[in-house]
């Protein structure tokens, strides 16, 4: 059974620190990595898909990394702001397109 | 930006009650999704949709939930008898149908069962 680990699952930084989470999964049988922002009383918004080793995104101040060799993927946050606060989730497919499977998500919490 | 619509955010019912969740997919989208959290617990798959059938369902899908789109915008879910387990956040997805292509998620429902 395909198992996504994300760490840590809550982080609270001040503005303009700079933060990075993690996302485990299983290297054998990849297919993709997707990381979406959940911002509370919103629907989850898909940040990036990663299907590449060595794959790295941007999207302004955030960006990703993926290692799938060794099953995991990071995602940056570069001089956070309070608006950046929301549930960082990570999901893997278990085959092909179907099945997203969901780590806990990563809470992170900007004070300004 | 076209988006997935979900109706009702939030329905609150009676144990053993049927309820229907609706859900308007982007139109040019070819598989649907329904997803849900349990408060504290992680996003959880439940069913996907293409090509008008289930092309894979969870172990949670079990015979009290079905799945219909009925008149080719709308996608619903239907739980005939539910359970207090059964509140959750349910999302509906979609995609367009490539293998890197993000999920787009409606806002949710917020199913109440008492």
């Amino acid at each position: 059974i395909l198992n996504v680990e994300q760490s840590p699952q809550s982080l609270h930084v001040q503005e303009g620190d700079s933060t990075n989470f993690t996302c485990s999964f299983p290297s054998s049988n990849f297919y993709a990595l997707h990381w979406y922002r959940w911002e509370t009383a919103k629907s989850p918004e898909a940040l990036f898909v990663m299907t590449l080793n060595g794959d790295e995104k941007k999207k302004g101040r955030i960006s990703a990394t993926l290692n799938t060799k060794e099953g995991y993927s990071y995602l940056y946050i570069k001089g956070s702001q309070p608006e950046d606060s929301a549930t960082y989730l990570c999901a893997a497919p278990n085959t092909g397109f179907q099945k997203l499977v969901f780590g806990t998500g990563t809470r992170l919490l900007v004070s300004p | 930006e076209p988006e997935v619509t979900q109706t009702p955010s939030h329905q609150v019912t009676q144990m053993g009650q049927e309820v229907i969740l609706r859900c308007v997919p982007i139109s040019n989208h070819l598989y649907f999704y329904w997803y849900r959290q349990i408060l504290g617990q992680k996003v959880e798959f439940l069913v996907s949709f293409y090509n008008n059938e289930i092309s894979e369902k969870s172990e949670i899908f079990d015979d009290q939930f079905s799945v219909e789109r009925p008149d080719g915008s709308n996608f619903t879910l239907k739980i005939r008898s539910t359970k207090l387990e059964d509140s959750a956040m349910y999302f509906c997805a979609s995609i367009v149908g490539t293998g890197s292509s993000p999920l787009h998620f409606g806002n949710g429902t917020r199913l109440t069962v008492t």
